[in-house]
């Protein structure tokens, strides 16, 4: 397996464009995660999906952030509109959920840069 | 929710030296306790882990323990190398949930 294949590597843009970052999960796997990691704040949790289904967007900062999954070998997160504070590096993971353990395995991630 | 709290941020030391990082968690429900490795410019990849019904676990240098009662684990890493050096987060569950809550991270710097 190639692994979490996640797309673009990198991505610059202006604020106020729409941006969407996609993510191929392990074949197999039943979870998927976005996270997004800056400096300041860290690996932070944006949603999750079970089985395609999302199961907690709490993460998300707020209407402008979106996710999707509509199967199990897909997904995307969309921003719209950017800022600049949106400019972090965002991971897709996905994982075999099985009880009392949750092996995550981290796309290479997409690095966002809203000027 | 989950709270996880990581210590120290930056941790510097000399090869060959023993290092320890700290984590604590709120969710006394929480009962899986990874440790992730990240090295600079690269992703988060898992290098051990331990369960709730363990209190120590080790693989080669590495080791976690675990103290439930007070809520706390710990990586440990011995007879370190300059290739160590990476953030290394620790994670616990999301309150409820099957959603992985990191730490803020350590920065481990081993010189030679």
């Amino acid at each position: 397996d190639a692994g979490v294949i996640q797309s673009p590597r990198h991505e610059v843009t202006e604020m106020g464009q729409e941006v969407t970052l996609r993510c191929k999960p392990i074949s197999g796997h039943n979870s998927l995660f976005w996270y997004r990691q800056t400096m300041m704040r860290g690996l932070e949790l944006l949603i999750y999906f079970n089985n395609n289904v999302p199961i907690d967007d709490s993460g998300m900062p707020e209407d402008r952030f979106s996710a999707k999954m509509p199967n199990a070998s897909f997904s995307t997160l969309k921003i719209q509109p950017s800022e600049p504070r949106d400019s972090a590096v965002y991971f897709c993971a996905s994982s075999l959920w099985s009880s009392g353990a949750n092996v995550l395995t981290f796309g290479a991630g997409s690095r966002l840069t809203v000027l | 929710g989950e709270n996880v709290e990581q210590h120290p941020s930056t941790l510097s030391v000399q090869e060959g030296d023993s290092a320890v990082i700290k984590c604590t968690y709120s969710d006394s429900a929480s009962n899986y306790f990874p440790w992730y490795k990240q090295e600079l410019g690269k992703r988060p990849q898992l290098i051990i882990d331990i369960r709730s019904n363990v209190g120590e676990k080790k693989d080669q240098r590495i080791a976690v323990t675990l103290n439930k009662t007070a809520k706390h684990f710990s990586l440990h890493i011995t007879e370190t190398q300059p290739e160590d050096s990476a953030v290394y987060f620790c994670a616990a569950f999301r309150q409820a949930g099957t959603a992985l809550i990191f730490g803020k991270g350590t920065t481990l710097s081993v010189s030679s």
